[in-house]
């Protein structure tokens, strides 16, 4: 199947601090991704949808200056979560359609802790 | 109302025990269903994929919509401990719409 890959795959950073997370399809183009947030024992909360060449569209309740996604390729999607605070803390997941239905192939995650 | 109701459990179940796992929603325009199979600190993986109402079958897993009920549903035969892990269900009204995701199930399978 496909394959999308997240880098890092944790982080550790201090409160105001920047960190930014990459979302790459390793054998198909996407030139829409989708970035996720989850809590522990949570579903899977859609944040935006990251499109190549343009602008990304966020969902309702999401800062747009605070979480930055830019999508500079075919494969490579990125969040930044600026000046980053403890509730910031969650596990970020992208994901890329791929296929005649869009099957959404989702990368490993990316555990943030702001402490 | 939520989109996408889903019952958290856990669920605990003794190896070899057929698991029934559940959502319901209340979009009509829904047409598309999926099940994922989350382990954990993992990303979600795609376990089945069904378009508008019917069952399909894989191995031992079975997925079954009924859109006049607005409920959907995924069999687990024969549960195995590699099957402990939460599943969520996500539906979409269209192949390029966005996913809305059930809350997720937790389920352990004990040898």
């Amino acid at each position: 199947g496909a394959v999308v890959s997240q880098h890092p795959s944790w982080v550790i950073c201090k409160s105001g601090t920047s960190v930014k997370i990459e979302c790459r399809s390793l054998d198909f183009q996407a030139t829409t991704m989708f970035w996720y947030r989850q809590f522990p024992k949570q579903s899977l909360m859609l944040m935006a949808t990251s499109n190549e060449g343009s602008k990304a569209t966020y969902e309702q309740g999401v800062e747009k200056d605070k979480f930055l996604i830019n999508h500079a390729s075919l494969t490579l999607s990125t969040l930044t979560v600026t000046s980053a605070h403890p509730e910031d803390s969650s596990f970020y997941i992208c994901s890329a359609p791929r296929g005649a239905i869009s099957e959404q192939f989702f990368g490993p995650g990316t555990r943030l802790t702001v402490l | 109302q939520k989109e996408v109701e889903q019952d958290p459990g856990p669920l605990s179940v003794p190896e070899g025990a057929i698991v029934s796992l559940n959502c319901t929603y209340s979009n009509s325009a829904f047409q598309y269903f999926m099940w994922y199979r989350q382990y954990s600190r993992k990303g979600p993986e795609l376990l089945m994929y069904t378009y508008s109402s019917g069952n399909k079958e894989d191995g031992r897993f079975t997925a079954q919509v009924d859109k006049s009920s607005k409920y959907i549903s995924l069999f687990i035969r024969d549960s195995q401990p590699s099957d402990s892990a939460t599943y969520l269900c996500a539906m979409r009204g269209s192949t390029l719409g966005r996913l809305y995701f059930g809350r997720g199930t937790q389920l352990t399978v004990w040898p």
